[in-house]
């Protein structure tokens, strides 16, 4: 079942590039999207949302862009600095109240020095 | 800075044994979660837990789990018999009561090995 899918396991960028991390999304009934950052050892940690109402939510130097006709979203950073690197995870919710957060397999970004 | 904390950080136990799972959500959450990932898999959602009864659960969760708010802090996962494919990192998440587009905030995990 993946109705979330992150299809580059991983992602290696320059140091001051931009790096864009892709999700597609198989269900339409997702209304709210999240990206979470996560370091080995840890748990997800939030970066940040958007809602299936907008297209792009802007938060310093994360940006997510959603594109509903496509069922793909994707997030931005600019610049990537090194302590980006990470793996990030999509993830959607259902709009009928559902509470559980359903997650893509996630993308290792390496930002090179 | 609240944030979700988890205890212990690894537990190894036998197959067939009973653990539990402890977590400190964050004080005015009132919306918890439990979530494991297999290593190498993706995160997956195993429990929702509001006004004390849960409120969603997914077929990975079955009459071997069950979950409990003991007190008005900690929220605890138990696994009545361990099976070798338990081992996993369980995550406990929780979310404020606010708006509809509160995120989960997640705890460090618990790393579960079944021998």
């Amino acid at each position: 079942d993946q109705q979330v899918k992150q299809n580059s396991p991983s992602l290696s960028v320059q140091e001051g590039r931009i790096s864009i991390l892709n999700c597609d999304y198989t269900n339409s009934m997702f209304d709210y999207f999240l990206w979470y950052k996560k370091y080995p050892a840890e748990g997800p940690t939030f970066l940040i949302s958007i809602s299936s109402i907008k297209d792009k939510n802007e938060d310093g130097r994360f940006t997510v862009f959603l594109n509903k006709s496509a069922k793909h979203l994707s997030l931005h950073i600019v610049p990537s600095q090194p302590g980006d690197s990470a793996v990030y995870f999509c993830a959607a919710r259902n709009r009928f109240g559902n509470e559980k957060l359903t997650f893509g397999t996630g993308t290792r970004l390496t930002i090179i020095p | 800075e609240p944030e979700v904390t988890q205890t212990p950080s690894h537990q190894v136990t036998q197959m067939g044994q009973e653990v539990i799972l402890r977590c400190v959500p964050i004080s005015n959450h009132l919306y918890f979660y439990w979530y494991r990932q297999i290593l190498g898999q993706k995160v997956e959602f195993l429990v929702s837990f509001y006004n004390n009864e849960i409120s969603e659960k997914s077929e990975i969760f079955d009459d071997q789990f069950s979950v409990e708010r003991p007190d008005g802090s900690n929220f605890t996962l138990k696994i009545r018999s361990t099976k070798l494919e338990d081992s996993a990192m369980y995550f406990c998440a929780s979310r404020d009561v606010g708006g509809l587009w509160n995120e989960q905030f997640f705890g460090p995990g618990t790393r579960l090995t079944v021998l």
